[in-house]
C-alpha cells in the first residue's frame, strides 16, 4: 500500500535559519504529493503541491520538488520566521483507482522557530 | 466565508454513551472525510464520502458510523464510545475526491472518553 515517511521531530531552529524537512514515499503508479501545515489550535491547510515528476511546488517561501528517482518530496525554506512554527505534514494521493480518493499522511514534523 | 465547521470543539463523555460530532461545509464540495489525529501516528482516515449517499471506509473505521444525506453535512457517529477513541478529530472537504483540489479542514474536535 501507499505510505509516507517524514523526519521525526521536533525541529527547533533560530530565526533566519535554513529549513529542510525530509519526506519519502512509497506508492504504486504516479501519485500527487502535498505538504500541509497545521498551526496551533487549527486544522490543516494546504501549503504546496506537485502533481508530476520534477514539478516544484512553492508557497510563502517554502519549496518542494517531486523527485521520482529518489521517491522524495523534501520541504525547504531559506530563512524561517517565528510565524512558521507549526506542524508540517507530507501527504500523497495515489494516481488512479479506488485509492485515489484517499490522502495518505506522514506522521507530522513539529517545527519551533525561536527569535 | 468558505469554511468547514465542526461541533463541538471539545467533548468529554463516558464509555458507551452514544455521541455525534457534526460537520458542515458551505463550499458545495462533493467530497468529505473524517480523520483522527493521535500523537506519533499522524492523521488516519476514518470514513469518506464521494457524494450524497455514497460513503466508504478509510483506514480505521471500526467503532464509527457516518451518513451523507445532504451535500453539506457529514456527521460522525460513535454508537458506543470507548477510551481508545479518545483523540482529536478533523472533518475535511474538497470539491472532488479524485482531483488535486485542496482539502479544507475544520478546526477539530477534541474527544475524551472516560
Amino acid at each position: 500500500g501507499n505510505s509516507v515517511t517524514q523526519m521525526e521531530g521536533p525541529v527547533t531552529l533560530s530565526e533566519e535559519a535554513f529549513l529542510t524537512i525530509n519526506c519519502t514515499y512509497t506508492a504504486t503508479g504516479y501519485p500527487s504529493l502535498f505538504w500541509y501545515v497545521q498551526y496551533p489550535g487549527e486544522g490543516l491547510q494546504l501549503l504546496l503541491k506537485a502533481t508530476k515528476a520534477d514539478d516544484k511546488g512553492s508557497n510563502k517561501g517554502f519549496e518542494a520538488t517531486y523527485r521520482k528517482e529518489t521517491t522524495s518530496f523534501h520541504l525547504e525554506k531559506g530563512s524561517v520566521q517565528v510565524s512558521d512554527s507549526a506542524v508540517y505534514f507530507c501527504a500523497l494521493r495515489a494516481g488512479s483507482g479506488a485509492g485515489s480518493y484517499q490522502l495518505t499522511f506522514g506522521k507530522g514534523t513539529k517545527l519551533s522557530v525561536i527569535p | 466565508e468558505a469554511q468547514v465547521t465542526q461541533n463541538p470543539r471539545y467533548l468529554i463523555t463516558v464509555t458507551g454513551k452514544k455521541l455525534t460530532v457534526t460537520c458542515s461545509q458551505n463550499m458545495n464540495h462533493e467530497y468529505m472525510s473524517w480523520y483522527r489525529q493521535d500523537p506519533g501516528l499522524g492523521l488516519r482516515q476514518i470514513y469518506y464520502s464521494m457524494n450524497v449517499e455514497v460513503t466508504d471506509k478509510g483506514d480505521v473505521p471500526e467503532g464509527y458510523k457516518v451518513s451523507r444525506k445532504e451535500k453539506r453535512n457529514f456527521p460522525l457517529i460513535l454508537e458506543s464510545p470507548s477510551p481508545n477513541q479518545t483523540s482529536l478529530y478533523f472533518c475535511a472537504s474538497s470539491s472532488r475526491g479524485q482531483d488535486n483540489s485542496p482539502l479544507h479542514f475544520g478546526n477539530g474536535t477534541r474527544l475524551t472518553v472516560t
